[in-house]
């Protein structure tokens, strides 16, 4: 059962251009939602987080937008650079879990020239 | 910021042999550990929350005996994969959790840079 949802596999923008990376989840007990970048053969890094009782939370290029009603959260990225491409999984985690994390299928940005 | 170490990088094993890999916090004290594995261009699965003092946590159709955990102290977590066999091979991540930094959460994991485990 895949409470973290990342639909769209792969996301190809043009440098400079805006990426947005959709994540969907399904448990409503999920009170505090991450972003992580990946390169292959690496651990993920962390860019961003959200707490549910907030809407959006910005750091400089990134943005994360969360729509508790609709259990959707999106990351935005803007200005796109190549730097950027990677694997981007969005996480959730829930109060009481000991900062336990579950993942999503995770999206490939790739940022063209 | 925080830094998480795993080693060895790569192993390659024999199918039957076991094979250890440790991860370590850096600059920082961690009491939980998390153990994760990737499946090719799959999400990450949580195996196994690893604590300081105590016995680790197992998921759901983790098998214990196979994956054996030990938090030896606060900056060293060791997972053993015992008896490897080829459906073992995968790429092992771990993580962990650091309220140190300014304005850290607990949530805000940090992990290490994995270990891509080959049982031939």
């Amino acid at each position: 059962d895949q409470q973290v949802k990342q639909n769209s596999p792969s996301l190809s923008v043009q440098e400079g251009r805006i990426s947005i990376l959709n994540c969907d989840y399904t448990n409503s007990m999920f009170d505090y939602f991450l972003w992580y970048k990946k390169y292959p053969a690496e651990g993920p890094t962390f860019l961003i987080s959200i707490s549910s009782i907030k809407d959006k939370n910005e750091d400089g290029r990134f943005t994360v937008f969360l729509n508790k009603s609709a259990k959707h959260l999106s990351l935005h990225i803007v200005p796109s650079q190549p730097g950027d491409s990677a694997v981007y999984f969005c996480a959730a985690s829930m109060t009481g879990t000991a900062s336990k994390l579950t993942f999503g299928t995770g999206t490939r940005l790739q940022v063209t020239l | 910021g925080a830094v998480v170490s795993q080693h060895p990088s790569r192993v390659i094993c024999k199918s039957g042999t076991s094979v250890k890999i440790e991860c370590r916090s850096l600059d920082f004290q961690a009491t939980t550990m998390f153990w994760y594995r990737q499946f090719p261009k799959k999400s990450l699965m949580l195996m196994a929350t690893s604590n300081e003092g105590s016995k680790a946590t197992y998921e759901q159709g983790v098998e214990k005996d196979k994956f054996l955990i030990n938090h030896a102290s606060l900056t060293l977590s060791t997972l053993t994969v015992t008896s490897a066999h080829p459906e073992d091979s995968s790429f092992y991540i771990c993580s962990a959790p650091h309220m140190g930094l300014a304005g850290g959460h607990t949530y805000e994991q940090y992990f290490g840079p994995g270990t891509r485990l080959t049982v031939t």
